[in-house]
């Protein structure tokens, strides 16, 4: 199956500070990447869907301005979480789907995010 | 609201035999149903997708029912290995949009 990698794997960082986090297709083409995010023993939550060369679209009661999406090409969506806070740590993951018609959404890895 | 429940939180099943999991939802329907595999720190695995129009899917030891009229999917593990300990997320797919998933059922699998 086709591969989602996401960059870092974990990030501990200082209330304030800003994070990126990166997530890229491999090995296909996505003109749609997806963010979630998943507290511990609970399901994951669609954050805000990334489309290629235009603005995401956010889940009611998910930031914009907290939370940065950037879709700049067929094979890279990032994340930035601006002005990171101790509720914002989480396990945050992305998931793309095969621009070619594929139905599936592959997941990557995830972050882990620690804000102290 | 959509409303997507899986069986339980911890299903101990002894190795060897079938387990079979639930998802069940409301207020929904979805083009597809996705069956998903998470170990602990890591992300979703898919391993079955199913279609509105098919009632049964297969791959290896696996087997996915899904049910439009009940709003119920079932998913089948036989001769099931401790290496099949996992949580197992159902998730519900609109066919464009990002997925709904449920809470998981944690599958232990005992020697």
């Amino acid at each position: 199956g086709a591969v989602v990698s996401q960059h870092p794997s974990w990030v501990i960082c200082k209330s304030g500070t800003s994070v990126k986090i990166e997530c890229r297709s491999l090995d296909f083409q996505a003109t749609t990447m997806f963010w979630y995010r998943q507290f511990p023993k609970q399901s994951l939550m669609l954050m805000a869907t990334s489309n290629e060369g235009s603005k995401a679209t956010y889940e009611q009661g998910v930031e914009k301005d907290k939370f940065l999406i950037n879709h700049a090409s067929l094979t890279l969506s990032t994340l930035t979480v601006t002005s990171a806070h101790p509720e914002d740590s989480s396990f945050y993951i992305c998931s793309a789907r095969d621009g070619g018609g594929e139905e599936t959404q592959y997941f990557g890895p995830g972050t882990r995010l620690l804000v102290l | 609201s959509q409303k997507i429940e899986q069986n339980s939180e911890a299903l101990n099943i002894q190795e060897g035999k079938t387990a079979t999991l639930t998802c069940n939802y409301t207020n929904y329907s979805p083009a597809y149903l996705q069956w998903y595999r998470q170990d602990p720190g890591r992300g979703p695995v898919f391993l079955l997708l199913i279609r509105e129009n098919e009632k049964e899917k297969r791959k290896e030891r696996l087997k996915v029912t899904f049910d439009t009229t009940l709003k119920q999917s079932l998913f089948h593990i036989t001769a099931s290995q401790p290496a099949d300990s996992a949580t197992y997320l159902c998730a519900l797919d609109p066919g464009a949009d990002g997925l709904t998933f449920g809470k998981g059922t944690h599958l232990i699998i005992q020697p």
